[in-house]
């Protein structure tokens, strides 16, 4: 049973330039969230995601937008990137049961570094 | 506004020695609290998971406690291992409208040495 897979591991990105980072869910899950850390930082939540609509967001611009498809794998795109925009980009899966959410899995991360 | 402060910000003992971290939360309502386990450069782990009635659980070496009454947290690290080394996140859930919302402390960074 595959867990929570992100692609790419790494990304070096130049000032301006768009960024698409990928998430499969773990097996069963329905969910999709995407956190940005910081070096030395906690992670930040970005948005969530659960039948194929943004459900939630945190104080991330417009720059920052996803989408989830059928097989609930999801995106994050970045657009305009900033020198700021420099983290590491987590990805967590769960299953969502009515209202609740039940426990998140994080995926490995996206090393995304812009110069 | 929601936060959770953790101490220390950093810590280093020496292999085979406990460590407690701290957890301290202003989330309101209350909904779970969790600890995580990040090694450098990849994702968080779940090591626990607490719920308000619970006040203890523990998971191998790894012991939580929770006083929901004063918003307190602790994760006690027994008999610490070259591997333990790494940042411990406690995250707390709370609800608000129906949605749940995550907060994220900024972590402990715990260094074990031989």
């Amino acid at each position: 049973d595959a867990g929570v897979t992100q692609s790419p591991t790494h990304l070096i990105k130049t000032r301006g330039q768009q960024v698409t980072l990928r998430c499969s869910p773990k097996s069963g899950h329905d969910t999709v969230s995407w956190y940005q850390q910081a070096l030395g930082q906690g992670p930040q939540f970005i948005f969530q995601y659960y039948e194929e609509e943004e459900r939630q967001r945190g104080n991330f611009p417009d720059r920052f937008s996803g989408h989830q498809f059928p097989n609930y794998s999801s995106e994050l795109n970045v657009n305009a990137l900033l020198l700021g925009d420099s983290a590491l980009y987590l990805c967590a899966s769960s299953f969502r049961s009515g209202r609740l959410q039940e426990t998140q899995y994080f995926g490995p991360g996206t090393r995304l570094l812009v110069l | 506004k929601n936060q959770v402060e953790q101490s220390p910000q950093s810590l280093i003992i020496l292999e085979g020695k406990n460590c407690t971290l701290q957890c301290n939360y202003t989330v309101s309502p209350f909904s779970n609290l969790r600890w995580y386990k990040q090694d450098t450069g990849r994702g968080p782990v779940s090591l626990t998971i607490m719920t308000f009635s619970e006040n203890t659980k523990s998971n191998g070496r790894y012991t939580a406690t929770l006083d929901a009454d004063t918003k307190q947290s602790s994760l006690h690290i027994t008999a610490s291992q070259l591997s333990d080394s790494a940042s411990y996140i406690c995250v707390v859930k709370g609800v608000n409208f129906g949605n749940e919302k995550l907060t994220f402390g900024t972590g402990t960074r715990l260094t074990i040495i031989p």
